[in-house]
């Protein structure tokens, strides 16, 4: 089945550093999410990308399409300590399909 | 504007017992509707998903099943539970075919004990 590998895994930086994670895959999707959860909460979209190779930003935050359409990046710039949080990718195959999966997350702490 | 509905919020349940938790949608027609588990601190894990009313796409063979017996109505069930079958679970919506953004229900914390 279809699998993204999202990385890092976990992240601990001090605050007003930048960010930088990303996922990867095998398969080929036509959308990829960018989402952020805080406990005990459903996730949240923070950013959503149609395009291979569009660039998208969303206040700090800039999130890639990969060319290939098999990968995506996020970026945090100038990290505050409200942007802790797990962060997920998800990638979205259509045409009939429509099933959306999801990366294992990259959980951030932020030390102010 | 849409809105989802999850509930309840927590449930402890034994081992042994049924389940259903259900999931609503409102101020929308003919959604993409997917479950999902999350282990504590791992990722999404997709357990079902539907494009459509009876429609139900499985992608983890389990002790849970699902339906979709109204279009905007998802149910996860299980006749017998399992101590691994504890966990967050997640409804989430999507516009089929438009767009990709999809929205999360609030979540279930089921705790089987």
């Amino acid at each position: 089945g279809q699998q993204l590998n999202q990385s890092p895994q976990s992240m601990f930086i001090q605050e007003g550093e930048d960010v930088s994670m990303n996922c990867t895959s095998s398969s080929i999707f036509n959308t990829w999410l960018w989402y952020k959860q805080e406990p005990g909460e459903g996730p949240v979209l923070l950013i959503a990308l149609y395009k291979a190779g569009e660039l998208t930003s969303n206040g700090r935050l800039t999130a890639q399409f990969g060319i290939t359409r098999k990968d995506s990046f996020l970026n945090i710039s100038a990290s505050i300590p409200s942007d802790v949080g797990i962060y997920f990718c998800a990638g979205l195959t259509q045409g009939g399909s429509e099933k959306l999966v999801f990366g294992k997350g990259t959980k951030l702490t932020v030390n102010p | 504007s849409q809105t989802i509905h999850q509930w309840p919020a927590t449930l402890v349940q034994p081992v042994g017992s049924p389940l259903s938790l259900e999931c609503t949608v409102e101020g929308t027609s003919n959604p993409n509707l997917y479950w999902y588990r999350q282990a504590a601190g791992r990722g999404l894990q997709l357990l079902f998903y539907s494009v459509g009313i009876g429609q139900i796409s499985s992608e983890v063979p389990q002790n849970l099943s699902a339906s979709r017996p109204q279009d905007r109505q998802f149910i996860l069930s299980s006749k017998k539970l399992l101590l691994s079958d504890s966990g967050f679970y997640l409804c989430a919506w999507r516009v089929q075919g438009v767009s990709g953004e999809a929205f999360f229900g609030q979540g279930t914390r089921l705790t089987v004990v």
